[in-house]
């Protein structure tokens, strides 16, 4: 499968744990975005990257959240001290565009399904 | 600032019947327009995309969309529903202007729900 692939699928954990996700885009595809998805809404934009580069970040994006795309391939999404609002599902999608280009589209992953107990 | 309104939580059909799912979108400059289909503990599936030049755009799966720009919206639409079109869709916009964001703007998503 070269499709966007995110591990783990599901994750439960306490609160306060923290906890790391990984996202693998298609390859040679150089934006990668993570968003979050609660019940009954679209997803929400986080952050992105265009290469190695981070690019933009949401005002959703607390402290206790971090991403990196170390090299342009995979990223990590890491949240710290987790709180029971951080209950979602984590999407990844990636990209291949020109440096000002929006009309590219966007592949998701699967997504990850966090719980935070 | 951008934004996207699909008015309808829920969207019930027959089987065999045509299907629209509203969307009306907002921003400062002109739109590119999407829509992606999600089934349930999946992640989004492209269907379609609105860039420019003719209003009527052919997707996957037999749906289409139309761009109406006095209208603001771009509507989905298929001729003839099958009951495993049933799914999450969603509608996202993005500002075409230079300047804008990158980011596009999903609409919370209506529920289509194909009876037998």
């Amino acid at each position: 499968d070269t499709g966007v692939s995110q591990d783990p699928r599901h994750k439960i954990t306490k609160r306060g744990q923290n906890v790391t996700f990984r996202c693998d885009p298609i390859s040679e595809h150089n934006r990668l975005y993570w968003y979050r998805q609660t019940l009954g809404q679209g997803p929400e934009f986080l952050t992105y990257f265009q290469n190695e580069a981070q690019l933009e970040k949401s005002r959703l994006l607390s402290d206790r959240f971090s991403a990196e795309r170390p090299k342009g391939s995979f990223s990590t999404l890491e949240i710290q001290r987790t709180e029971q609002g951080d209950s979602a599902m984590y999407l990844c999608a990636s990209s291949l565009a020109s440096g000002v280009e929006r009309q590219e589209t966007q592949y998701f992953g699967p997504g990850t399904r966090l719980l935070v107990l | 600032a951008q934004s996207v309104a699909q008015p309808e939580d829920q969207v019930n059909v027959a089987e065999g019947n045509p299907l629209t799912v509203k969307c009306t979108y907002s921003v400062s400059g002109n739109p590119y327009l999407f829509w992606y289909v999600q089934y349930p503990n999946r992640g989004l599936q492209f269907l379609l995309k609105y860039i420019t030049g003719d209003n009527l755009v052919k997707g996957s799966y037999g749906f289409e969309a139309e761009f109406n720009k006095s209208q603001t919206s771009f509507h989905l639409k298929k001729p003839s529903a099958l009951v495993s079109d049933s799914a999450l869709y969603f509608c996202a916009v993005r500002d075409r202007r230079t300047g804008g964001s990158y980011i596009p703007t999903f609409g919370r998503g209506t529920s289509l729900i194909v009876h037998p």
